[in-house]
Order: structure tokens, then sequence, then C-alpha cells
């Protein structure tokens, strides 16, 4: 079975601290993808980052940086110097290359205070 | 500007009664998806197409109906047999591999009076 967890359902920081969100998942696939979305109070999801299953190399962008550990099973999202923009529900997912169907976490609710 | 549109945002149903919702995209992607997505809970799959005039039933397709006749749209009806209906739906579409990340509407919000 697959399965996407994110054990914070929700997370208070104040402006400029660092946050990582924390994605822990499962399968038995071999190939599989792994994406974090974003969820701001309008609802609409946004697309942050896919990484595939064989590509391990961690990748930042901006303020975002993401850590990729297969062997831990974990998908960790990090922001670093937080903004009150930041506030969102961020939701993990994965996605079989059998399936293609997208499986989501639970999301966790980040609220950044000025 | 390419995008996903989802209408209306609000939508207001008495029981008994089906209501549809629609969903369009200009990006000329392949498959679209519908998914429900219940207060403090992810999303979950409803109903997904990878072609048109082809979808499949994702994991809670019970009291729902799809139809795809056309690429750039797929609009989902609730019906009265969908015993709690309300909810947040959300409409994405993706090129049609697996590995390629789904974009996503606005959302319908839609309750149940």
């Amino acid at each position: 079975a697959q399965k996407v967890t994110q054990a914070q359902t929700e997370i208070s920081v104040v402006e400029k601290e660092d946050v990582t969100l924390d994605c822990v998942y499962e399968t038995r696939d071999t190939t599989y993808y792994l994406f974090w979305y974003k969820q701001p109070p309008s609802g609409e999801l946004v697309f942050l980052i896919r990484r595939n299953s064989f590509d391990e190399q961690n990748e930042i962008s901006g303020r975002y940086s993401w850590n990729f550990q297969k062997s831990t099973s974990s998908f960790n999202f990090t922001i670093t110097a937080s903004q009150v923009v930041d506030s969102a529900v961020y939701f993990c997912a994965l996605k079989s290359s059998n399936t293609g169907k997208l499986i989501f976490g639970q999301g966790t609710t980040l609220q950044v205070k000025p | 500007d390419g995008g996903i549109t989802q209408s209306p945002k609000y939508l207001f149903r008495k029981e008994g009664q089906n209501v549809t919702l629609s969903c369009e995209q200009n990006l000329n992607h392949d498959a679209m998806y519908w998914y429900r997505q219940d207060p403090g809970q992810g999303l979950r799959l409803i109903y997904y197409s990878q072609i048109v005039n082809d979808f499949q039933k994702g994991d809670i397709a019970e009291g729902y109906s799809v139809s795809r006749e056309k690429k750039e749209s797929f609009p989902l009806t609730v019906t009265s047999a969908q015993k709690n209906p309300t909810a947040f739906y959300l409409c994405a579409s993706s090129i049609g591999t697996p590995v390629n990340e789904q974009f996503f509407g606005p959302g319908t919000r839609l309750t149940v009076l």
C-alpha cells in the first residue's frame, strides 16, 4: 500500500525563523515521484517541486530547500527565514509510476506570525 | 493566460438535488482529475481521465459522475446518492505521463443546505 504521512498537523513560527515540514512515505514501487504543494487561504494548490525516486540530490530554490532521503523514506521541506506570506497548508504527495495516482498526506498548516 | 478555471466558486444545494461543477483547462493537457478535500484532510481522488471519452473511478467515486467529451472540459456531477457532499472540490490537469506534476484550479466549495 502507498501512504504519505505528515505528522505535523500545525506549526507556528515567528517571522524570520527557519521551519522544516516533515514528510514520510511508504511505497513498494522502485520508480515513484514525490511532490510538494502549497495551499494558501484562497484554496488553489500551487505546485512547488517534483522529485524522482532515482534522484536523491537535494534542491534549493531561494528560501525553499528539500531534503530527499530514500534510506528513511523522507522528503522534508525547509523554509529559511520564514515570512508571513508563507502561511498556508503544505501538502506532500506521492505518485506511483504504475498507477499514476497522486496520494496526498494530510497536510501541515504553517502559521508565520509577524 | 493558460490555466484551469472552475465555476462556480461557491455552490449551495438542497438535499436531493444533483449539481454539476465545471472544470475547463486551456493548457492542452491530456489528463484531468477531480479531488475532494474535507476540513483538515488531504485530497482524495474522485475520478480521473487520461484521454477524451475515457475516465476511471478514483478512491471515492460513489455518488459522483463525470464526462469527458472534450479535451479541455471535465465536468463533475454530484448526485443525490452522495451522502455527504459538503466539501471543497478541486480540479486538476497534467500532461499525460505519470511523471508530470498536476496543476490545480481554484476550487469550488459546495454546501448542502
